[in-house]
């Protein structure tokens, strides 16, 4: 059975106190693996996709990477506004994602 | 995203009365998915849809049932309200399935007491 686990579950960082999360999984073939932000009140919101092992992509403060077991989502000198809930999926079939529990960042001014 | 609504946003329901849960789209996907998120256990597919008419099962899909008629709208049922179905639900739609990720609504939250 496919299994997506992130950790830590929650992460208090003071702004510009670097990080990372982990997303690591368990899939029979890799068919991608996806990065989600989700403010409190609202949907996800996608941010990355990684499809390969030692594929990065960036976005702002955000940077994800891929191995053949996890993947991480480095935030380089947050800011308060990158406080919320990412989440990780990786595809379980053609048709749906299966989704970690998600870890909650709170960034501190 | 104004590509996909979900109505109502809220609500509250007696327990062991039904409720529908409604998804529309104007993006012409052919996916659509719905899901509960609840502390400690993320988001967990209940229904998804690859087509009018071509509905399957998710993870956790008693007690619900869906249907889509057409290609815009997906909905979903509680049949009889439970306490344990209080959740916040969420709708999703894919254009290539999980080749590009999902949109997802703003969520419905529902009450049951």
């Amino acid at each position: 059975e496919d299994q997506v686990t992130q950790s830590p579950e929650a992460l208090r960082l003071q702004e510009g106190e670097s990080s990372s999360l982990n997303c690591s999984y368990t899939v029979s073939g890799l068919r991608g693996l996806f990065w989600y932000r989700q403010d409190p009140g609202k949907g996800p919101e996608f941010l990355f996709t990684l499809y390969s092992a030692g594929e990065e992509k960036e976005k702002e403060r955000l940077k994800a990477t891929l191995t053949k077991k996890e993947s991480f989502l480095h935030i380089t000198a947050p800011k308060p506004e990158d406080s919320a809930t990412y989440l990780c999926a990786v595809p379980s079939n053609d048709y749906k994602l299966s989704f970690g529990a998600g870890t909650t960042v709170t960034v501190r001014a | 995203d104004a590509g996909i609504t979900q109505s109502p946003r809220h609500k509250v329901t007696e327990t062991g009365t039904p409720v529908t849960l409604r998804c529309h789209q104007t993006e012409n996907h052919r996916y659509m998915y719905w899901y509960r998120q609840d502390p400690g256990h993320g988001l967990r597919l209940i229904h998804y849809s690859y087509g009018v008419k071509d509905t399957d099962k998710g993870e956790v899909s008693d007690g619900y049932s869906v249907s889509r008629s057409k290609t815009e709208d997906f909905l979903l049922t509680l049949e009889s309200a439970t306490s344990s179905q209080t959740s916040v639900y969420f709708c999703a739609i894919s254009g290539s399935g999980t080749g590009a990720g999902y949109t997802f609504g703003s969520g419905t939250r529902l009450t049951v007491v």
